[in-house]
């Protein structure tokens, strides 16, 4: 069974700093996908990565995908409230996988 | 619509009760799936249908849960003899084909509580 562990788990700072949060794994995936979640609603995909060493910026929000494909991270720079949100790491075993292996989230708190 | 719509949003009923929830997927995405969120944890796959195959039901906790999907409209997710720790949110989503690049596209849940 694949794994994803995300940390930290809960993160709450205020408006104008820099975060990371982490998704990392055993496993080899062949893509990894990053998802928002507000409450009340379903998540919505911010970007998929699918080459090791891969870097994906929008706006404010960079998105690594590790060497080795286990591990990505995602960087906010100058956080805002409406960042606010559970942020969902998932990957995928292989590129004709439809089944997605999901983290539990890091539930981010931007106060203004 | 333009996106995934579920129904209801909300559902309360009494522990030993039989539940049934609805999906609507976006308009030509062949690819729908079922997922659980408990409180505090992951989402959880349940199970996934493409177009006239078989469904993937790998995902179901239990023979209390089935789930129908007619061509590559409506779904719904049945639960029968509901017990305490079926409460959750259970998420629907669609893709316009399977596979690891096509975006999964959510609707927003049924919170499922029982009493």
């Amino acid at each position: 069974t694949q794994l994803l562990e995300q940390s930290p788990q809960f993160l709450s700072i205020q408006e104008g700093e820099n975060l990371t949060v982490y998704c990392n794994s055993s496993s080899v995936f062949s893509s990894l996908q990053w998802y928002r979640q507000e409450p009340g609603e379903g998540p919505v995909l911010l970007v998929t990565v699918v080459t090791g060493g891969e870097v994906k910026k929008l706006k404010r929000l960079t998105f690594q995908f590790g060497d080795a494909r286990k591990d990505s991270s995602l960087h906010i720079t100058a956080a805002q409230p409406g960042d606010t949100g559970l942020y969902l790491c998932a990957g995928s075993p292989g590129a004709g996988s439809y089944q997605l292996t999901f983290g539990k989230g890091t539930k981010l708190s931007v106060i203004p | 619509g333009a996106g995934v719509s579920q129904s209801p949003s909300n559902k309360v009923t009494e522990k030993g009760k039989d539940v049934e929830l609805r999906c609507d997927p976006i308009s030509g995405h062949t690819a729908l799936y079922w997922y659980r969120q408990r409180l505090g944890q992951g989402l959880e796959f349940l199970i996934y249908f493409q177009g006239n195959s078989a469904p993937d039901k790998s995902g179901l906790p239990s023979d209390r849960f089935s789930a129908e999907r007619t061509g590559e409209s409506v779904s719904t997710l049945t639960i029968q003899r509901t017990q305490q720790e079926d409460s959750a949110v259970y998420l629907c989503a669609s893709s316009i084909d399977p596979g690891a690049f096509s975006p999964l596209h959510f609707g927003n849940g049924t919170r499922l509580t029982v009493t």
